[in-house]
């Protein structure tokens, strides 16, 4: 089915260390989003992207970085990984105007920094 | 501060009954409202949506309703059925620039359980 696509679904880090997660979308959208959820803050922003080429700081990107590979591939990036990271990430993706019919979730990243 | 506000944690219902799920706004500037449903271990699923222009939009067993004068926002869910439990987001959109780049405002979430 089309859609979006996060890889891994499940990580455990050490403080410290770095990953990359991996966001793919099949739909032809222009625009992509890294959010996190935490227990009682909702989703926040974290990075995104609105066209190939370009991107844009969300509500919390310290700690991350991202790179929109290309049109279909937005990565999000931790480079030193701190206990505060641990969440849910999700990766979204939306058409121009697709806000007027809502974005495509992946299905989650859900991370543990030890 | 919370500009899409959704004040119920969690909502419980019988099984045939109408879900009434409520959000409320500060933000006059919102121009589209939307839903979404989210189930555990998956990602948030878009449900449906309103312009700020429309006071309400069908779609199916769900309905919503815009009352703007009192930045307030409904979701029901007619009958409800025990496959509808999940939380459910509130999300507001607003124009931050010409470039017609937008930015979406999310509310905490409402888990609703519906009881056979």
């Amino acid at each position: 089915n089309a859609g979006v696509t996060q890889t891994p679904k499940f990580q455990v880090l050490k403080t410290g260390q770095s990953m990359t997660l991996q966001c793919a979308q099949d739909m032809n959208h222009n625009s992509m989003y890294w959010y996190r959820q935490d227990p009682g803050m909702g989703l926040r922003l974290i990075y995104y992207s609105a066209s190939e080429g370009t991107t844009d700081k969300g509500e919390v990107p310290n700690g991350y970085n991202v790179s929109r590979l290309n049109k279909r591939e937005f990565s999000l990036r931790l480079e030193s990984a701190a206990p505060s990271q641990t969440s849910v990430y999700f990766c979204a993706s939306s058409p121009p105007l697709g806000y007027r019919r809502g974005y495509t979730f992946g299905s989650g990243t859900r991370l543990t920094v030890v | 501060d919370q500009q899409v506000k959704q004040n119920s944690p969690s909502l419980s219902v019988q099984e045939g009954r109408i879900s009434i799920l409520n959000c409320d706004y500060t933000n006059s500037m919102f121009d589209y409202f939307l839903w979404y449903k989210k189930y555990p271990a998956e990602g948030p699923t878009f449900l449906i949506s309103i312009s700020s222009i429309k006071d309400k939009n069908e779609d199916g067993r769900f309905t919503v309703f815009l009352n703007k004068s009192a930045k307030h926002l409904s979701l029901h869910i007619v009958p409800s059925q025990p496959g509808d439990s999940a939380v459910y987001f509130c999300a507001a959109i607003f124009l931050i620039n010409a470039g017609n780049n937008r930015k979406l405002i999310w509310g905490l979430g409402t888990s609703l359980a519906v009881n056979p």
